[in-house]
């Protein structure tokens, strides 16, 4: 599965978009993007995931770029209880695991 | 809703004792998981099972068993439990393929 690379952490005013970017340069043509994210005490949460066309849910949208090396993660409009660690997960769809970095820590401030 | 539950989520063991993890999902899925965490090492795989009585060693299965003997639990064992085993234990399932994995809410084991 193909590495990924994270801010360690942003921060982002309540009410207003998150954007977190990932880095995915050796992504394969058959990788699927993901992204979980884990609230503090609580176990990760899936939140979306695409191959190459731009997603969204109503939880976030994602954003990958024509070339597939990079991707970016939207939550429209921040709320404090947003604040998580974010990780973002390159591998092929199915399979039996996922493997988590270290992510991006998002605080989200009043 | 989707759920999947751990039988505590906190608990203290002394050095030597056998401990206990309990996993339960209620989604009828295959795909059994789990995992440590631990400050600045992320999530690790210890063990996975993808049917009954079916298991696979993860990236970290030394110390560990498990044991799934109903599609529904999957039980983590630490045999003598050490120190270096204290940590967030998470557990996790998900059907075939994979796209979304659950996860349980985690135990914090303290091992003293």
């Amino acid at each position: 599965d193909a590495k990924t690379t994270q801010p360690t952490s942003m921060d982002c005013a309540e009410g207003r978009a998150a954007n977190l970017p990932c880095n995915h340069s050796t992504i394969s043509g058959n990788e699927y993007v993901y992204w979980y994210r884990q609230i503090h005490s609580q176990g990760p949460q899936y939140i979306i995931h695409g191959l190459k066309n731009n997603e969204t849910n109503e939880m976030a949208s994602l954003i990958i770029t024509e070339d597939r090396k990079s991707s970016t993660l939207i939550l429209p409009h921040a709320t404090l209880r947003d604040t998580a660690v974010y990780y973002c997960i390159v591998r092929v769809k199915g399979g039996n695991k996922l493997v988590f970095g270290a992510g991006t820590i998002l605080r989200v401030k009043s | 809703d989707v759920k999947v539950t751990q039988s505590s989520r906190y608990l203290v063991k002394r050095t030597g004792e056998k401990v206990f993890l309990e996993c339960v999902q209620d989604m009828d899925h295959e795909n059994m998981f789990w995992y440590r965490q631990d400050p600045g090492l992320g999530l690790r795989l210890i063990y996975f099972s993808y049917d009954v009585k079916m298991k696979e060693k993860g990236d970290i299965p030394e110390g560990y068993s498990v044991s799934r003997e109903k599609k529904e639990r999957f039980s983590l064992i630490l045999e003598s439990a050490s120190t270096n085993q204290t940590s967030m234990y998470l557990c996790a399932s998900h059907r075939d393929p994979l796209v979304e994995q659950y996860f349980g809410p985690g135990t914090r084991l303290t091992v003293t």
